[in-house]
């Protein structure tokens, strides 16, 4: 099991519907972090947050819309999304403290976009 | 442009050998190096990490070589079991990893009984 809780598990949405993706972390880590995963591609990072700030955002589409309301955890809106945002979305949590920064993910939700 | 380069895309090693997965990368400002495996339907779990004072870093069956004048990393994998069986990423983060990752293409690994 791992620390980095992500809820749903399974997305199926339609391209008009708005839905959020939820991450939770109880490490006291302040860095969170959201990814992108194709299928038998790398995961890709979206977002940065440090200490409950925006820090990183890697030109992602405003239709994700990421928020992080406290230090346990970390929201991805979904708005208007497309066929093409199919994939799992992934987050991931370090102590965002000075020094090594290892990054633990959770199991991710698989988001199906009809 | 692909700062992280992995090879193979895929790897067969018999039970008990050993399976080697290398890894490049072009940025120098890079300065955290870590590996990470992957099941399916599962997050990547870090495995061992490495920053580039460190030329060798060993943890129970996994061993990271790091050379950093050609900025080129290494996976050794000893003994491997069947339970090793999984898809391998390296990646590379500056600032000890807070600024995020960047991930390799990965490497599907195959244990053969």
């Amino acid at each position: 099991d791992t620390e980095v809780t992500q809820t749903p598990k399974h997305l199926v949405m339609g391209m008009t519907n708005k839905k959020s993706l939820k991450c939770e972390q109880h490490m006291g880590h302040r860095a969170m972090y959201w990814y992108k995963q194709k299928a038998k591609k790398p995961p890709e990072l979206m977002f940065v947050y440090s200490y409950e700030k925006l820090s990183i955002n890697e030109s992602v589409p405003s239709r994700f819309s990421p928020e992080c309301p406290n230090s346990s955890l970390l929201n991805l809106h979904l708005h208007a999304l497309q066929p093409e945002d199919s994939a799992l979305y992934l987050c991931a949590s370090s102590q965002g403290s000075r020094g090594l920064q290892p990054q633990h993910f959770g199991d991710g939700t698989r988001l199906s976009i009809l | 442009q692909q700062q992280v380069k992995q090879s193979p895309q895929s790897l067969i090693v018999q039970k008990g050998g050993i399976s080697i997965i290398n890894c490049a990368y072009e940025n120098t400002a890079f300065d955290y190096f870590p590996w990470y495996q992957q099941f399916p339907g599962k997050g990547p779990a870090l495995l061992i990490a490495i920053r580039p004072d460190v030329s060798e870093k060993k943890e129970g069956r996994f061993t990271i070589s790091f050379n950093k004048s050609a900025k080129q990393f290494s996976l050794h994998i000893m003994d491997s079991q069947p339970g090793d069986s999984a898809t391998y990423f390296c990646a590379a983060s500056m600032r000890g990893g807070a600024d995020g990752l960047t991930f390799g293409k990965g490497t599907h690994l195959i244990i053969q009984p």
